[in-house]
């Protein structure tokens, strides 16, 4: 079946440092999305990437879709401890179920 | 105005008690689904359901069980508890479509004694 993983498991940066997390699956994906999950919260829908090679920016948070679309990308810029939590990628295994990748665990340090 | 809500938030019992938890959106959707989330923070997808077809991971013990009254609830009723099922499970629910937002209930950690 489809497999989705992110790498770093973990990361812990200074404030201020960059951070980036990066997505593979197994499959070509019609689409990407990424969630954030806070310590204690739920998974947060961020966006949707849906075009190979797309690219798209919020505040300090850059998405990038691969030309092949099968990987993906989050970068954060002079990230803040706001930053802090768990970001997933998730692409569509099936019309209506999504597989998550396994998260990356970011720490951000004052 | 809680758009995907689950009950209890805790949920802490016995080996071989059978337990459920409850879930409601309020968002109009028409597809649910139960994760269940390890101490690692992987995310598993167990069931996803609409009113016309269930989806079963089948990876899932039949212990679990989804059971949706109507189109706004989906709940999880978990037979036989095992020390294993300890973890949070979430709630989530979407638009049926290839790859829509879903939107997740504020989970319910379960901890298996």
């Amino acid at each position: 079946g489809q497999q989705v993983m992110q790498i770093p498991q973990y990361q812990h940066v200074q404030e201020g440092e960059d951070f980036t997390t990066y997505c593979n699956s197994s499959t070509t994906l019609s689409n990407i999305q990424w969630y954030k999950q806070r310590p204690g919260g739920h998974p947060v829908f961020l966006i949707q990437l849906v075009k190979s090679g797309e690219v798209k920016k919020q505040k300090r948070l850059t998405f990038q879709f691969g030309e092949a679309k099968k990987n993906s990308s989050l970068h954060i810029t002079a990230t803040q401890t706001t930053d802090v939590g768990t970001y997933f990628c998730a692409g569509p295994s099936s019309a209506r179920q999504l597989t998550f990748g396994s998260g990356t665990q970011l720490t951000v340090l004052p | 105005d809680t758009a995907v809500s689950q009950t209890p938030k805790y949920l802490v019992t016995q080996m071989g008690n059978d337990k459920s938890i409850k879930c409601e959106q309020n968002l109009g959707h028409d597809t649910m689904y139960w994760y269940k989330q390890d101490s690692k923070k992987f995310l598993k997808i167990m069931f996803s359901y609409n009113n016309k077809e269930l989806i079963i991971n089948e990876t899932v013990p039949n212990r679990f069980s989804p059971k949706s009254p109507d189109k706004a609830h989906l709940n999880l009723h978990i037979n036989s508890l095992e020390l294993g099922d300890s973890a949070v499970y979430f709630c989530a629910s979407t638009v049926a479509g290839a790859g829509n937002e879903q939107f997740f209930g504020p989970g319910t950690r379960l901890t298996v004694l």
